[in-house]
């Protein structure tokens, strides 16, 4: 049972315009949120991270969105670079867990020039 | 300041062999955290440890076991290795006093098992 899913396997996007990635969590101890990004052959980067106290935080181009009654969070890039093709994860994790992170499959992103 | 590091970056072993994969942590680290990485997949959890003791596991049989030393370095041990158990090994670190959740991977180790 998936706790975490990221729906699109893929996304493309022209630079310059906006990617929106999204992720729907089930459970609803979850109280934190984090986003990574992943180039092939390097270990996920941490790029944004988001409490459930919270409903938005903004990192420069990054801006995080957590709806809660939805159970559903999404990144925003704005505006996108062809650097900014990459695997993006989404990640989940509760208090008690302290720190064991939920991750989704993984949304391919590509920035087409 | 250095990352998190990992060794070997690449391993290949046969069915039945036993593995040892090696991590240091982010400077300023204390505690680390084990994933297994499957094609196609989101990393797992596999287990966390802090001061020197396992504190949280996920699902894996007991052949994944693991060590954390006193300087905070970790290795993840595994034993009667299966073909399935072929995946990107990643070690992630984060500090007690900034809370667990932010963690920093290190680029993995790729295992195949054959």
């Amino acid at each position: 049972d998936q706790q975490v899913k990221q729906n699109s396997p893929s996304l493309s996007v022209q630079e310059g315009r906006i990617s929106i990635l999204n992720c729907d969590y089930t459970n609803s101890m979850f109280d934190y949120f984090l986003w990574y990004k992943k180039y092939p052959a390097e270990g996920p980067t941490f790029l944004i991270s988001i409490s459930s106290i919270k409903d938005k935080n903004e990192d420069g181009r990054f801006t995080v969105f957590l709806n809660k009654s939805a159970k559903h969070l999404s990144l925003h890039i704005v505006p996108s670079q062809p650097g900014d093709s990459a695997v993006y994860f989404c990640a989940a994790s509760s208090g008690g867990s302290q720190g064991n992170l939920i991750f989704g499959k993984g949304t391919k992103l590509s920035v087409k020039p | 300041d250095a990352g998190v590091t990992q060794s070997p970056t690449h391993l290949i072993k046969t069915r039945g062999q036993q593995v040892t994969l090696r991590c240091s942590p982010k400077s300023g680290h204390d505690t680390v955290s084990w994933y297994q990485q499957a094609l196609g997949q989101g990393p797992q959890f596999i287990f966390q440890y802090y001061e020197e003791e396992e504190r949280q596991r996920g699902n894996f049989p007991d052949r994944f076991s693991g060590h954390q030393f006193p300087n905070y370095s970790s290795e993840l041990n595994v034993n009667a290795l299966w073909l399935g158990d072929s995946a990107l090994y990643l070690c992630a670190s984060s500090s007690s006093d900034r809370g667990y959740y932010e963690q920093y991977f290190g680029p993995g180790t790729r295992l195949t098992v054959t």
